[in-house]
């Protein structure tokens, strides 16, 4: 049963921390979403890849906020330095996209546990 | 403008009855994926059912279907014979575009209850 995993499923840290959230895609998927969630904002979405390659992160603070795909069967996405308002719980998703000339045939996403943060 | 509107905070139904959860959805695009998502206590998203735009017909995933006016921009989900583990958040979401960008825009999301 080939599933989305997520580590850690809680952290609980300091202000100020590093925090690094993990994230193993189904294997064959070609892209991996992150997305947080929190009670006044909802669902929304942080950082894309595909095919390993960033496609939007414009969700994302960028000077706290890093996303990476440093291998097919990998995802990260850290924060440095973690703040308050960083609490969340943030799920990563992967799906796969194939299609002739981008049109999908397929278009499923599937989401990990999550992980919950809390930044103290 | 909100992508995607669900207009429903809260719902409740009895148990063995149907119920159908609003979506409206704004878009400019011709090619694009409407989807919902049920989000147990537990926090896990689980994806129920998916209707393309170009689709003719309706579509079912057992118990759940998707009511889906094209030229009104609705995708109302129904599930039917709604049973106790029914009670969940339910998300609306849309995929827009062929290419490009294929994140999914999320609704606020409406809580169903069930109720014996």
């Amino acid at each position: 049963d080939a599933r989305v995993t997520q580590t850690p499923r809680d952290k609980v840290t300091e202000m100020g921390q590093e925090v690094t959230m993990r994230c193993q895609p189904i294997l064959g998927h070609n892209t991996v979403f992150w997305y947080r969630q929190t009670m006044m904002q909802g669902l929304e979405l942080l950082a894309y890849f595909r095919n390993r390659a960033p496609l939007d992160d414009s969700g994302m603070p960028k000077d706290r906020f890093s996303a990476e795909m440093p291998d097919a069967t990998l995802a990260t996405l850290k924060i440095q330095p973690s703040e308050p308002r960083d609490s969340a719980v943030y799920f990563c998703a992967s799906g796969l996209v194939i299609g002739l000339a981008g049109v999908p045939l397929y278009n499923e996403q599937f989401f990990g546990p999550g992980t919950r943060l809390t930044v103290l | 403008a909100q992508k995607i509107t669900q207009t429903q905070p809260g719902m409740f139904v009895q148990e063995k009855e149907a119920v159908t959860l609003d979506c409206t959805y704004d878009t400019s695009d011709q090619s694009y994926g409407l989807f919902w998502y049920k989000q147990p206590s537990s926090g896990e998203m689980i994806f129920l059912i998916y209707q393309g735009s170009y689709d003719e017909q309706n579509a079912t995933e057992g118990r759940y279907s998707l009511n889906f006016q094209k030229a009104r921009k609705s995708a109302n989900l129904v599930i039917s014979a709604s049973q106790l583990g029914d009670s969940a958040m339910y998300f609306c979401a849309m995929r827009e575009g062929d290419t490009g960008r294929r994140a999914l825009t999320f609704g606020s999301g409406t809580r169903l209850q069930v109720q014996p």
